[in-house]
């Protein structure tokens, strides 16, 4: 099985910061990498495929990166709808597999 | 798209449970349609997927023998039923919609989530 580590595990940040959250696959997955938010109580909101492309309705400041095994998610001007769960996910390979996500909250 | 499943469920163990999921028509015949649970303040698990034209499944080892992953092609929906229930599977269960990529196929939708919980 593919393992997908994120890290960190939880971070704070403010209103307006840029933040980054990283997904390191345990082998290379070809770009085969989404991206999804959630937050308390809700279904989780796919943002990004294939490692940079934006999901039809995200904004622009949700953005994709990396290749090979790294990967990162970066959210520019971070704003109070933001503040929620992160998750990776490859599905390069079965078992398709999640990395345990990030927690963004307020500072 | 819209996805929309099944009310919350209250089992006992070793009971069963199905859980539906119905889309549109086009989402049923050119997608991936895959389950994924949430136990309590836990992370994202991959249970299975259904390829409806094909009728192909795929299941994690964690759920082969008793999770069954089936579709109703006339009313467009889809079905996860998972027998032998346990304290541990309860959860929120979600069904999403694959569209494909360079491999397999990536979750751009998801419904609404099913509570299923599992109590003596």
């Amino acid at each position: 099985d593919i393992q997908m580590t994120q890290s960190p595990s939880s971070l704070s940040a403010s209103v307006g910061d840029r933040v980054t959250i990283t997904c390191r696959a345990s082998q290379g997955i070809n770009n085969c990498l989404a991206w999804f938010q959630q937050k308390p109580g809700q279904a989780p909101r796919s943002l990004i495929y294939a490692a940079s492309s934006l999901q039809s309705g995200v904004p622009s400041k949700f953005r994709g990166s990396g290749s090979g095994t790294d990967y990162t998610l970066t959210i520019t001007n971070l704003q109070p709808e933001d503040f929620a769960t992160y998750y990776c996910q490859q599905y390069d390979a079965y078992p398709l597999t999640f990395g345990g996500g990030t927690k963004v909250e307020i500072k | 798209v819209q996805l929309v499943q099944s009310g919350a469920e209250m089992k006992k163990p070793g009971s069963s449970v199905k859980v539906s999921c119905t889309t549109s028509g086009d989402s049923f015949s050119n997608y991936a349609v895959s389950w994924v649970r949430q136990a309590p303040g836990q992370g994202l698990e991959w249970m299975g997927s259904i390829i409806p034209v094909f009728g192909t499944t795929v299941h994690a080892p964690n759920f082969q023998d008793r999770v069954r992953i089936t579709t109703d092609g006339s009313t467009y929906t889809a079905y996860m039923e998972m027998s032998s229930l346990r304290l541990d599977d309860t959860a929120v269960y979600y069904c999403a919609r694959g569209d494909f990529g360079a491999n397999l196929y990536y979750f751009d939708s998801w419904g609404q989530g099913s509570l299923v919980t599992v109590s003596s």
